[in-house]
């Protein structure tokens, strides 16, 4: 069965420092996994993705995450945190373009001041 | 494109009253998502469709619920009966590789 874990219901950390959002799965085969954030009151927005290639993944507001077979994870990070990152992080994964896409439990970000 | 649209945004509904949500995905994208979201489950996909095929529907809670997507354009989600547990966020998305959210809509059932 395909499943995504995502350990930490919320992650403090203070402004400027870097942050991780810990994400590993459980799949038989090769997933295409993502991160999604959601502000309150609207719907998932598309951060990053990993399909196949480098194992450091670029994405928008300056996220990156790193695939790591081995250790089936996919950690969300960036080097320096804005309050404006605090939202709802979620992983997800899927077998293929045509397959479900499933989601984890999702982990709060506080980014204080 | 303006994205995954979602009707309506906000529905307050009576217990027993059948409910209809209603979602336009992208243009082109070939798979399409309901999930439901509430505090104590979380983002949980009820049905996903490809080439508006239904193909998995084992998180449809009940038979109360029912998905129907008659053309590339368009699909609803329907309740009935509805009961005050179905009180949610529900989201439909669209995927080509990545998926694309509407922005939900909030079901109240009284």
């Amino acid at each position: 069965a395909q499943s995504v874990a995502q350990p930490e219901d919320q992650v403090n950390v203070a402004e400027g420092n870097p942050l991780t959002v810990k994400c590993t799965y459980s799949v038989s085969g090769n997933p295409y996994l993502f991160w999604y954030v959601q502000y309150p009151n609207r719907g998932l927005q598309f951060l990053l993705k990993y399909i196949t290639g480098d194992n450091l993944v670029k994405g928008s507001y300056g996220f990156e995450a790193e695939f790591n077979k081995s250790q089936t994870s996919f950690h969300l990070k960036k080097p320096s945190a804005l309050v404006s990152d605090s939202a709802l992080y979620f992983c997800a994964l899927s077998m293929g373009s045509s397959y479900k896409l499933i989601f984890g439990s999702g982990t709060r970000l506080l980014v204080r001041p | 494109d303006a994205g995954v649209i979602q009707s309506p945004r906000h529905e307050v509904t009576e217990m027993g009253q059948e409910v209809t949500l209603r979602c336009k995905p992208i243009s082109g994208h070939n798979s399409l998502f309901w999930y439901r979201q509430t505090m104590m489950r979380g983002l949980e996909l009820l049905i996903y469709f490809n080439n508006n095929v239904p193909i998995d529907d084992s998180g449809m809670p009940e038979d109360r619920f029912s998905a129907k997507m008659p053309n590339a354009s368009f699909s609803t989600l329907k309740i009935q009966p509805s009961e005050p547990r179905d009180s949610a966020v529900y989201f439909c998305a669209s995927r080509e590789e990545v998926a694309f959210f509407g922005q939900g809509t909030r079901l109240t059932v009284v």
